[in-house]
């Protein structure tokens, strides 16, 4: 069964630009997770979507947001970037809703704002 | 979200056992504890996960003590490529989860 996968890998983007990342889950998975890496803040969580819903939201701001579609693929989207929006963004899948249960992370994307 | 906390690192020698003690004090009734793995440039992988007792599978053994304010993961026989970041998860199942600073794992031969 493949893994989770997230597009692109890689990424360079301006300040005041918006960038969109993909993230398709393991096959008959139905939740998908956001997370945000950095050195200094560690890995936070962003959002969950199951059954193309938001179910969850972590303490991230508006700029921040994300979708998910009829096959459970998600993408999010980061409007205005920021330098501080440089980061390891990882997307997770689990087969039910809530963090809570076995993840399965991508490889992530490494989005880098200059 | 209950609070835990684990040693920012430890080191240890190849073929040895490392035993990483996570404390969470507010845990609650329903919460579970979660262990990842973390490569470097790599996502989090689940290790082991239980409620109470000792819990094991192919990869490490989770001692959870009778009142549950801490847990110990065991990895047995480390080797080179055991070098991690290892977390420490406390939750509900359905609910949200928070990653803290993890613990640096170094093996060295």
């Amino acid at each position: 069964k493949a893994g989770v996968t997230q597009t692109p890998r890689y990424l360079i983007k301006t300040r005041g630009q918006q960038v969109t990342l993909s993230c398709s889950p393991i096959s008959g998975h139905r939740s998908v997770s956001w997370y945000q890496q950095t050195p200094g803040q560690g890995l936070q969580f962003l959002f969950e979507y199951f059954s193309e819903t938001q179910r969850n939201k972590g303490n991230f701001p508006g700029r921040f947001s994300g979708r998910q579609f009829s096959n459970s693929r998600s993408e999010m989207n980061v409007s205005t970037l920021e330098l501080g929006d440089s980061a390891l963004y990882l997307c997770a899948s689990s087969l039910l809703v809530g963090q809570g249960h076995e993840q399965y992370f991508g490889p992530g994307t490494r989005l880098t704002v200059t | 979200l209950a609070k835990t906390t684990q040693p920012i690192s430890m080191d240890s020698y190849e073929g040895q056992e490392v035993n990483i003690t996570c404390s969470h004090n507010n845990i609650a009734t329903n919460d579970y504890i979660t262990w990842y793995q973390q490569f470097p440039s790599q996502g989090p992988r689940f290790i082991i996960q239980g409620y109470k007792t000792k819990v094991t599978n192919e990869v490490a053994s989770l001692f959870i003590p009778a009142d549950r304010k801490s847990s110990t993961l065991s990895l047995p026989r480390v080797s080179l490529s055991d070098t991690a970041v290892y977390y420490c998860l406390v939750g509900v199942r359905g609910g949200k989860l928070s990653f803290g600073a993890g613990t640096t794992v170094t093996v060295r031969a």
